[in-house]
């Protein structure tokens, strides 16, 4: 079972729409969660991150994070074009010093 | 603060070549990690390092090797480089932040081994 999942394919929204990205996890344990935005050619940009249940809004951007269900979620409200790009869902396992285990990532194309 | 840096931004190396991948970081960051990408994936940790003297290997460190004699320099170095190391290189440092610990990445280094 890999750390960390992201099954989605490419994800097409319309300029405007809300964009939807799940991630699961499998270590229970896992206390610390990210959202990384990646655009091509460039390096992964933090953009969430999330510690307890619940939601977290942040500007255009809510994550949401269940522990009973290893389920964490990114919803990109009004989408942009500047919002094409790679989503990376990344976990910090509750051993191994800190070091993010990585989904690997769905592609968001937004639409004009 | 310039944050990660990494040089160089592009290599092509030759199968059995080798080559020092440079990373440095002005936060005063302990952790500091080595992550390589392959088109399409996810990043796979090769090397990580939570303070000067101190390395540890990630999933993937077959053929790589590290140092940490400084907290602001965590060098990659690639010994005997073959075709399977291809692949774009990021270094990221790390320190907590807001209940957990945020990392922060390097522009990263594309690598071509022919």
């Amino acid at each position: 079972q890999k750390e960390v999942e992201q099954n989605s394919g490419p994800l097409s929204v319309p300029e405007g729409a809300i964009a939807s990205l799940n991630c699961t996890y499998s270590d229970r344990g896992s206390q610390s969660f990210f959202w990384y935005r990646q655009y091509s050619g460039k390096s992964p940009e933090l953009i969430m991150s999330i510690y307890s249940n619940g939601d977290k809004e942040d500007g255009r951007f809510t994550a949401q994070l269940n522990k009973a269900s290893q389920y964490v979620s990114l919803l990109i409200r009004d989408s942009q074009p500047s919002d094409s790009a790679t989503y990376l869902c990344a976990v910090i396992p509750a051993y191994g010093n800190n070091r993010l285990a990585f989904g690997k990532g769905n592609q968001v194309v937004v639409i004009p | 603060n310039a944050g990660v840096t990494q040089t160089p931004k592009f290599r092509i190396l030759k199968i059995g070549q080798s080559m020092t991948l440079q990373c440095t970081q002005d936060m005063n960051h302990n952790y500091m990690y080595w992550y390589r990408q392959d088109p399409g994936m996810g990043l796979k940790l090769i090397y990580y390092s939570v303070g000067a003297g101190i390395t540890d290997k990630g999933e993937v460190p077959n053929g790589y090797n590290v140092s940490r004699s400084t907290t602001e320099d965590f060098p990659l170095r690639l010994e005997l480089a073959a075709p399977s190391q291809t692949s774009v290189y990021f270094c990221a440092s790390s320190y907590p932040q807001g209940g957990g610990w945020q990392q922060y990445f390097g522009p990263g280094t594309r690598l071509t081994v022919t």
